[in-house]
């Protein structure tokens, strides 16, 4: 079954803790990215990837890294996480993403929350 | 940037046609329309897309102005199970509020 899988779905932490969230794909799709949603916010991006080895950010990525080793993997890594990034973290996937083209598919979500 | 504007909430009654309006009169020439929506507790999930023409599927229905400054996403009989927020996102797949659905029995 073609997914998108985040691990864990749920993580309570403290304060400067450093965490990663798994996200993985078993598509084969070159573009994965990282989305963090508020509430009254909506979808916010945090980082994208277009293929290995090449990430950049999106529109919310301090406090935030990536790495992009492997193409179905593209983990999120929060060295020394905050109250403020507690939140819900969607991954997604696509095979591209030359004018917007293609359709993202979307992971579970991870809820976190940092005390 | 491509914004959009989009009704914050919305109602239907079920089994009855919902058109979700989408105002983008800002995106370029060769940006594709597409729409997600958003059940509780999941993630977004890929409804239609399009570019000029009005694209059909088993989910709904698009349909874009010629003019490109917006767009109507069109679901022909609403189900409960369709209640979610909408959202209408140019080609940089930058999310907006959306619109929330209800459908009432």
């Amino acid at each position: 079954e073609a997914q998108v899988t985040q691990n864990p779905r749920y993580l309570i932490t403290v304060t400067g803790k450093k965490l990663t969230v798994t996200c993985s794909q078993n598509m084969n799709h070159e573009y994965m990215s990282w989305y963090r949603q508020d509430p009254g916010l909506g979808l916010r991006q945090i980082y994208y990837s277009m293929n290995v080895e090449a990430t950049d950010k999106g529109d919310v990525p301090e406090g935030y890294k990536v790495s992009r080793k492997e193409k179905r993997n593209f983990p999120l890594i929060l060295e020394s996480p905050s109250p403020n990034q507690t939140s819900l973290y969607f991954c997604a996937s696509s095979f591209g993403m030359g004018q917007g083209v293609y359709e993202q598919y979307f992971g579970p979500g991870t809820r976190l929350t940092v005390t | 940037d491509a914004k959009t504007t989009q009704p914050n909430s919305m109602e239907s009654n079920e089994e009855e046609p919902v058109h979700l309006p989408c105002n983008h009169s800002t995106i370029s020439g060769t940006d594709y329309i597409h729409w997600y929506r958003q059940l509780p507790s999941q993630g977004p999930e890929y409804v239609i897309h399009g570019l000029t023409s009005n694209v059909n599927n088993r989910m709904a229905s698009l349909a874009i102005a010629e003019d490109r400054k917006s767009s109507t996403l069109i679901l022909h009989r609403a189900t409960l199970r369709d209640a979610a927020v909408y959202y209408c996102i140019p080609a940089d797949m930058r999310f907006g509020a959306g619109t929330r659905l209800t459908v009432k029995p």
